[in-house]
């Protein structure tokens, strides 16, 4: 069984640029997650993607998007970047938008806004 | 809105001894509760839930976790810790109905000295 896998592992990028994060995920599982992790914190909710189509929204502004593929793999996209998103951005699978269903998450992209 | 809260910021215990990550959480509705470990550089790692049932959940690694509705809490438990369970610990809170995000705590480091 295949887990959750990210790419790239880190970034780096500059104030105004825009960046695209990758996630396959877990085999079987239809339902991707993508979180915000700032340093010392907890995870925030970013988006949630079943069937690609988006179908739950956490308290991020619209330059944050993504995308679901028919193989269920996803995409983050961040425009205009600012030094506040500098984070571990992790992607998280699920069997499907049971709130039961354990999530199985992703080692994650670390971007660093310069 | 719900909301989980992990009231100490590190947790210290010896090998061999009890250990206790203490979660409180707030929910309009009923909750299913979960527990994930993250180590350093990586992704979170599920460790138990709890859906319904026995209030005491049993997971991965010899942890365990036991709910209480009146506290509304979901401390996170083992009998005996190793040094390799150091790591930081994240609870997590779902609403049953509908659909609802998981909100996470903002972790506790548990350090397990030799």
């Amino acid at each position: 069984e295949t887990g959750v896998t990210q790419s790239p592992t880190h970034l780096i990028k500059t104030r105004g640029q825009q960046v695209t994060l990758r996630c396959s995920s877990q085999s079987g599982h239809n339902t991707v997650s993508w979180y915000q992790q700032a340093l010392g914190q907890g995870p925030q909710f970013i988006f949630q993607y079943y069937r690609e189509e988006e179908n739950g929204r956490g308290n991020f502004p619209p330059r944050f998007s993504g995308l679901q593929f028919p193989n269920y793999s996803s995409e983050l996209n961040v425009n205009a970047l600012e030094l506040d998103d500098s984070a571990l951005y992790l992607c998280a699978s699920s069997l499907d938008t049971d709130s039961n269903q354990p999530q199985h998450f992703g080692d994650g992209t670390r971007l660093s806004i310069l | 809105a719900q909301s989980v809260a992990q009231p100490e910021d590190q947790v210290n215990v010896a090998e061999g001894n009890p250990l206790t990550v203490k979660c409180t959480y707030s929910v309009s509705g009923n909750p299913y509760l979960f527990w994930y470990v993250q180590y350093p550089n990586r992704g979170l790692q599920f460790l138990l839930k709890y859906i319904t049932g026995d209030n005491l959940v049993k997971g991965s690694y010899g942890f365990e976790a036991e709910f209480n509705k009146s506290q509304t809490s979901f401390h996170l438990k083992k009998p005996s810790a190793l040094v390799s369970d150091s790591a930081l610990y994240f609870c997590a809170v779902r609403e049953r109905s509908g659909y609802s995000t998981l909100t996470f705590g903002k972790g506790t480091m548990l350090l397990v000295s030799p």
